[in-house]
């Protein structure tokens, strides 16, 4: 079945530092997916998205790479800041599937440290 | 632009009850989708409205039930409530349209549940 999972649950690193969190997918029909950060008590905020006809997307301080070879996606933060402290969700969403059903990974808890 | 609105923020029931949780789209969004977010489970979707119409449902009991109106605004119901409801209810609104898998959900800040 379906599903989307991250490598890690936590990450921790240091203000200006890069940060990479890394997702798995399974469904190698999937042809979206993009990235969420949930603050706490807050909900999930859009970070980036990419389709699976790209293998690459930038945004600000964003990257987010796609190698569908491994069916792994990557989120890349540029120059971290304490601002990043975040869990971070990736999601997909499957081929030909309308609508708004997306499937989250169990997410990556970013720490950041001044 | 007001963002997703979701009331209550918070609510206490017991075993059995039942509970709506209502959600406000931004204006304009005429999809509205609601997920529910447990720490085991993580965000899990329980289905989307567009144009007053379920558009998809997951994998959830029948006790999961929602609406939405013609203004766009919807309602999720649960009934019979168990311990395993508690939770923090997740509403998001898009501007997606017709068969469009793509475009950004704006989420609201949530409903969180605690069934005792």
């Amino acid at each position: 079945g379906e599903s989307v999972g991250l490598h890690l649950p936590t990450l921790s690193v240091q203000e200006g530092d890069n940060s990479i969190i890394n997702c798995a997918y399974s469904n190698s029909a999937s042809d979206y997916f993009i990235w969420y950060k949930q603050e706490s008590g807050k909900g999930p905020q859009f970070i980036i998205d990419i389709r699976s006809n790209m293998d690459k997307r930038q945004g600000q301080r964003v990257t987010v790479l796609l190698n569908k070879t491994v069916k792994h996606l990557s989120l890349q933060i540029a120059a971290t800041q304490p601002g990043d402290s975040a869990v971070y969700f990736c999601a997909e969403m499957g081929s030909g599937q309308a609508g708004t059903a997306l499937i989250f990974g169990k997410g990556t808890t970013l720490s950041v440290s001044s | 632009k007001a963002g997703v609105t979701q009331t209550p923020r918070y609510l206490i029931k017991t075993r059995g009850q039942q509970v709506t949780l209502s959600c406000s789209p931004i204006s304009g969004h005429r999809s509205v989708s609601w997920y529910q977010q447990t720490p085991g489970q993580g965000l899990q979707f329980l289905f989307e409205y567009f144009s007053e119409t379920q558009r998809n449902k997951g994998n959830f009991p029948g006790r999961f039930s929602g609406r939405q109106f013609s203004n766009s605004r919807s309602e999720m119901n649960v009934s019979t409530l168990e311990l395993g409801d508690s939770a923090l209810y997740l509403c998001a609104s898009s501007h997606r349209t017709g068969k469009s898998n793509t475009g950004e959900l704006f989420f609201g800040e949530g409903s969180r549940l605690t069934v005792l």
